[in-house]
């Protein structure tokens, strides 16, 4: 079937704009979770979905960030006031959650976010 | 902020030698895995090797994990041009929640040279 999905692909906002980005995880995964990727960096943890419950949003950076899944399938991360540090790649991810033992995560293309 | 650190930042080798990257990590660990990033097909999933294992392989990959240690290798074998990406390890740390996000280090940027 179809892998993680995203959209836009690519945003470009002005400072100060709201953004949303979509992820669409593949169907059935119970599980979601959102990345930061800085140029020549690593991916950083950012938030995480059980269903629609948040479990753990420890790495939002600022209470500009916000996420959700309500309906416990598509998930959107909103960026309110956008600053230019928050220029990035975002990557949405998705997993098989089985209850004790740790799955692989499928990740989507990413939104290239560009802050102007 | 990132756990582990790849060494080295960047790898450049002949197709068809051994490519060989290592990682290290700070905290105690459930698994480490390995994904590659490239332009093409975004991150992906390589290997999955649990803290009670030492080694493990899939097809041209190896991986090993020394926890004493806190540092895991990635061999690649016969190296092609399609190799030609970004490797990261990455950490999970199994907290009884059912999932966690992984930790990734900054990558190892690998070229094969045809």
């Amino acid at each position: 079937g179809a892998g993680v999905s995203q959209s836009p692909r690519y945003k470009v906002a002005k400072r100060g704009q709201d953004v949303a980005l979509r992820c669409d995880p593949i169907s059935g995964h119970v599980s979601l979770f959102w990345y930061q990727q800085a140029l020549g960096q690593g991916p950083e943890f950012l938030t995480y979905f059980q269903n629609e419950a948040q479990l753990d949003k420890s790495g939002l950076p600022s209470d500009r960030f916000f996420a959700e899944r309500p309906e416990g399938s598509v998930s959107t991360l909103k960026i309110q006031r956008t600053q230019q540090e928050d220029s990035a790649v975002y990557l949405c991810a998705s997993s098989f959650f089985s209850g004790v033992i740790y799955n692989e995560q499928f990740f989507g293309p990413g939104t290239r976010l560009t802050v102007l | 902020s990132q756990q582990g650190e790849e060494d080295p930042q960047a790898l450049s080798i002949q197709e068809g030698e051994n490519a060989t990257m290592n990682c290290s990590y700070k905290t105690s660990i459930n698994n480490l895995q390995w994904y590659r990033q490239n332009s093409g097909r975004g991150l992906v999933h390589l290997i999955l090797i649990r803290s009670n294992e030492r080694e493990k392989h899939s097809g041209r990959l190896r991986v090993t994990l020394d926890t004493s240690k806190k540092s895991s290798s990635l061999l690649i074998t016969a190296s092609r041009a399609a190799d030609t990406a970004s490797y990261f390890c990455a950490t999970a740390k199994y907290s009884g929640g059912g999932a966690d996000g992984l930790t990734f280090g900054k990558g190892t940027h690998l070229i094969i040279q045809p």
